[in-house]
């Protein structure tokens, strides 16, 4: 994998169901996978920079977890809200260039109440 | 505290005018970023300094496209001569610290129209 791919595009469940998505990066030289949250009209909001290889992360009712020898990352929302409708993006770092992230485009999660 | 500061919020202007997009990072941060989002290509790095020096600028589209930070809370974006297929929301982030284990603070935005 060159690129960070993240599926699927889109979305939707009702309010309650749990849901998740993968983040996909090249596994070589990898340094760090960053989340972001990004509802319509705002900016995008760290959500969490993971490093370690089977590292997991929890906020509330989202979790993230990491598997840097496949290149590939879960975000898990459980007992979905209307208000955790937004895209999710993911971003890789290599070690070739710590400071540069590269986005994928986005899962675009809207939840029905 | 203060976020990322952009300005304008939006721009809407002729081709050929120079426009001039602005940040002010978060106070005590090291590292500013540049992005351009669009349909297309989704979030794309333009450039981005570290203690307000250039980095990695291989981002920027063509030689119409400048970037400058003259001082560590305050960076603008150029575009001289600009063309409708510049259009598109460009956001600033700024970071504590110069890596990429460090979450990135983004601005509002700034949509740019040009006609």
């Amino acid at each position: 994998i060159l690129n960070v791919e993240q599926s699927p595009q889109s979305l939707h469940v009702q309010e309650g169901d749990s849901t998740n998505f993968t983040c996909s990066f090249p596994s070589s030289n990898f340094y760090a996978l960053h989340w972001y949250r990004w509802e319509t009209a705002k900016s995008p909001e760290a959500l969490f920079v993971m490093t370690l290889n089977g590292d997991e992360k929890k906020k509330g009712r989202i979790s993230a977890t990491l598997n840097t020898k496949e290149g590939y990352s879960y975000l898990y929302i459980k007992g979905s809200q209307p208000e955790d409708s937004a895209t999710y993006l993911c971003a890789s770092a290599s070690v070739r260039s710590t400071d540069k992230l590269i986005f994928g485009t986005g899962t675009r999660l809207q939840v029905f109440p | 505290d203060a976020g990322v500061i952009q300005s304008p919020r939006h721009e809407v202007t002729e081709m050929g005018q120079e426009v001039t997009l602005r940040c002010k990072p978060i106070s005590g941060h090291n590292s500013l970023f540049w992005y351009r989002q669009t349909m297309m290509r989704g979030l794309e790095l333009l450039i981005y300094f570290n203690n307000n020096v250039p980095i990695d600028d291989s981002g920027m589209p063509e030689d119409r496209f400048s970037a400058k930070m003259p001082n560590a809370s305050f960076s603008t974006l150029k575009i001289q001569p600009s063309e409708p297929r510049d259009s598109a929301v460009y956001f600033c982030a700024s970071s504590p610290r110069t890596a990429g284990n460090q979450p990135q603070h983004f601005g509002d935005g700034t949509r740019l129209s040009i006609l």
